[in-house]
């Protein structure tokens, strides 16, 4: 069936440098897209979001890249700290009708000093 | 506001045995939904519901029931606990106006 998924299960990154993320999604209908960070024994809190009538959005040193001609979503991080390693979700709202996400199966971000 | 808050934290259970997992929001969001976490994976739309009153199936509704009585609150029922049932749950909630959900905390729950 239909998912979201993504291409690494695990990124490890020295402090400092950027960080990407990917992100495949096989829907079409899909029509906005969210990351999620979620740190060790928390709830996902909420990264940035992105419609499908964009290609790239920017927030406080994250970056998502929308590429819809190959179903395919980045998260960018500038600069990555510390208190960036997490598990990190990208999700997908599948248009109207759809009141809830549906999430991939995350990437660990490990963050060396 | 005290945003999405889940009770209890951790719980254990025997197989067979029932159980209500609360969540609350006092954000006055219409949009609430439950989802499950396994190891090593994504979250799974369990239930959800767009309002008081109304609820609908998620990818995983097996096992598991909800209502919706009031804006508030979204109680999810686990009739008869069951060892695939062992996972960590969230409850997720948002305004009608937006997209993006927040999420509580988590409860732990483990079936024996």
């Amino acid at each position: 069936g239909e998912s979201v998924g993504l291409h690494l299960p695990t990124l490890s990154v020295q402090e400092g440098d950027n960080s990407i993320i990917n992100c495949a999604y096989s829907n079409s209908a899909s029509d906005y897209f969210i990351w999620y960070k979620q740190e060790s024994g928390k709830g996902p809190q909420f990264i940035i979001d992105i419609r499908s009538n964009m290609d790239k959005r920017q927030g406080q040193r994250v970056t998502v890249l929308l590429n819809k001609t190959v179903k395919h979503l980045s998260l960018q991080i500038a600069a990555t700290q510390p208190g960036d390693s997490a598990v990190y979700f990208c999700a997908e709202n599948r248009g109207t009708g759809r009141r809830a996400l549906t999430f991939g199966s995350g990437t660990r971000l490990q963050v060396q000093p | 506001n005290a945003g999405v808050t889940q009770t209890p934290k951790f719980q254990v259970l025997k197989t067979g045995q029932s159980m209500t997992l609360q969540c609350a929001q006092d954000m006055n969001h219409e949009y609430m939904s439950w989802y499950r976490q396994d190891p090593g994976m994504g979250l799974r739309l369990i239930h959800y519901s767009v309002g008081a009153g109304i609820t609908d199936q998620g990818e995983v509704p097996n096992g598991y029931n909800v209502s919706r009585s009031t804006t508030e609150d979204f109680p999810l029922r686990l009739l008869s606990a069951a060892p695939s049932q062992t996972s960590v749950y969230f409850c997720a909630s948002r305004g009608h106006a937006q997209e993006t959900q927040y999420f509580g905390p988590g409860t732990r729950l483990l079936v024996l």
